[in-house]
């Protein structure tokens, strides 16, 4: 069984700090990466994707992959309230299907 | 085009009813998929489709659950004789060819069985 392994959290972080999310996978034959965020009550949504070692940035967030350890993970710079969300780690495993960790709640404190 | 569209956005079936739940994917990606998420738990896989071909079903959770997509546009999520146990949310998202660059999510249905 495929597995995505997240903290559940919660997760707090002042405002204006570094949030760091982590989250790691089984499948060491996995090549795409993805986070996304999720609002109570609402769907998940795309923020950051990833698929070669090293960091992707985006304005304030940045995708980090560690393809030998297995390890993917998430730093949201400048947190602000509107961070406040759960976020998602999610992997292709293979044959186009991605599989879900359990996702960390983040709380950004005003 | 408004994203994935999923309906209806909320149903409320007594125990042993049957339900049926569409979704219409973004016009130009051929990839459907179905997940269940219930509180505290990332999205589940169930299902998904190449335009009309249902290319997996083993992760459907019974065979009370069926999908279809029969003109390779919208699809439906079925389930018979529902039970308390169903009560969920379930989403259905959509890319272009081999989802590498990730699924766009429509915003769900959710069920509760009474």
């Amino acid at each position: 069984q495929k597995e995505v392994e997240q903290n559940s959290g919660p997760l707090s972080v002042p405002e204006g700090a570094i949030a760091s999310l982590n989250c790691t996978y089984s499948d060491r034959g996995s090549q795409s990466f993805f986070w996304y965020r999720q609002y109570s009550g609402k769907s998940p949504e795309l923020i950051m994707s990833i698929y070669s070692n090293g960091d992707k940035e985006d304005g304030r967030f940045t995708a980090q992959l560690n393809k030998a350890s297995q390890y993917v993970s998430l730093l949201i710079r400048d947190s602000q309230p509107s961070d406040s969300a759960t976020y998602l780690c999610a992997v292709n495993e293979g044959d186009d299907k991605i599989i879900f960790g359990k996702g960390t709640r983040l709380h950004i404190l005003p | 085009d408004t994203g994935v569209s999923q309906n209806p956005r909320h149903k409320i079936t007594k125990r042993g009813q049957n339900v049926t739940f569409r979704c219409d994917p973004i016009s130009e990606h051929n990839r459907l998929y179905w997940y269940r998420q219930t509180l505290g738990q990332g999205p589940e896989f169930l299902t998904y489709f190449q335009n009309e071909a249902q290319l997996e079903k083993s992760r459907l959770l019974s065979d009370r659950f069926s999908a279809e997509r029969p003109k390779g546009s919208f699809s439906t999520l079925e389930i018979q004789r529902t039970e308390q146990g169903d009560s969920a949310m379930y989403l259905c998202a959509s890319s272009l060819w081999d989802g590498t660059d990730g699924y766009t999510f429509g915003s769900g249905t959710r069920l509760t069985v009474v």
